[in-house]
């Protein structure tokens, strides 16, 4: 399977505990992606990544988040001290920039299947 | 960004044409318009993109006006298996926008 991959599908966790998500892109791809997505809405933005560098970061995204992508492949998702607000499904895309795809403009980013957060 | 207006959910039946109109008014000129798909417990697929005029893949065609104000997307003969949301999506950023989007529930 050549998709964008998450690990763990699923977390359970006590409120006040740290949880790490991991996501693996599509190999070629360039750009990584983080989204939050809560029942009932669309996804939001949360990061965004070129190679290693992580170039956007979304007032959502407290001090309690980090994320990295330490040699430009994986990435992981870390919130620390965990609140009962941060039950969601965290979504990782990945794509292509322009630059590399060789398209004008290029929206098409791939998900993977998400991890369902859950704070007790 | 600018603001999409598409319907809440939509009904069809197997084998139907079903088609989704999003409205965005204040469209800037360098906005691409983009569509995905979303299944239960699964992360969003793309399905289609366009500027103007007709788009048309092998999953659905997307029409587009002369004004932009709006767009149209068309899946054609749908089955029990395109029940999802599909969401409406204008911008020219990497920072996809999502709304409610539109829940189709395809019934047999």
């Amino acid at each position: 399977d050549t998709g964008v991959s998450q690990d763990p599908r699923h977390k359970i966790t006590k409120r006040g505990q740290n949880v790490t998500f991991r996501c693996d892109p599509i190999s070629e791809h360039n750009r990584l992606y983080w989204y939050r997505q809560t029942l009932g809405q669309g996804p939001e933005f949360l990061t965004y990544f070129q190679n290693e560098a992580q170039l956007e970061k979304s007032r959502l995204l407290s001090d309690r988040f980090s994320a990295e992508r330490p040699k430009g492949s994986f990435s992981t998702l870390e919130i620390q001290r965990t609140e009962q607000g941060d039950s969601a499904m965290y979504l990782c895309a990945s794509s292509l920039s322009e630059r590399t795809s060789g398209s004008l403009y290029n929206n098409e980013q791939f998900f993977g299947p998400g991890t369902r957060l859950t704070v007790l | 960004l600018a603001k999409t207006t598409q319907p809440i959910s939509m009904d069809s039946y197997e084998g139907q044409e079903v088609n989704i109109t999003c409205s965005h008014n204040n469209i800037a000129t360098n906005d691409y318009i983009t569509w995905y798909q979303q299944f239960p417990s699964q992360g969003p697929r793309f399905i289609i993109q366009g500027y103007k005029t007709k788009v048309t893949n092998e999953v659905a065609s997307l029409f587009i006006p002369a004004d932009r104000k709006s767009s149209t997307l068309s899946l054609p003969r749908v089955s029990l298996s395109d029940t999802a949301v599909y969401y409406c999506l204008v911008l020219n950023s990497y920072k996809l926008s999502f709304g409610a989007g539109t829940t189709v529930t395809v019934r047999a």
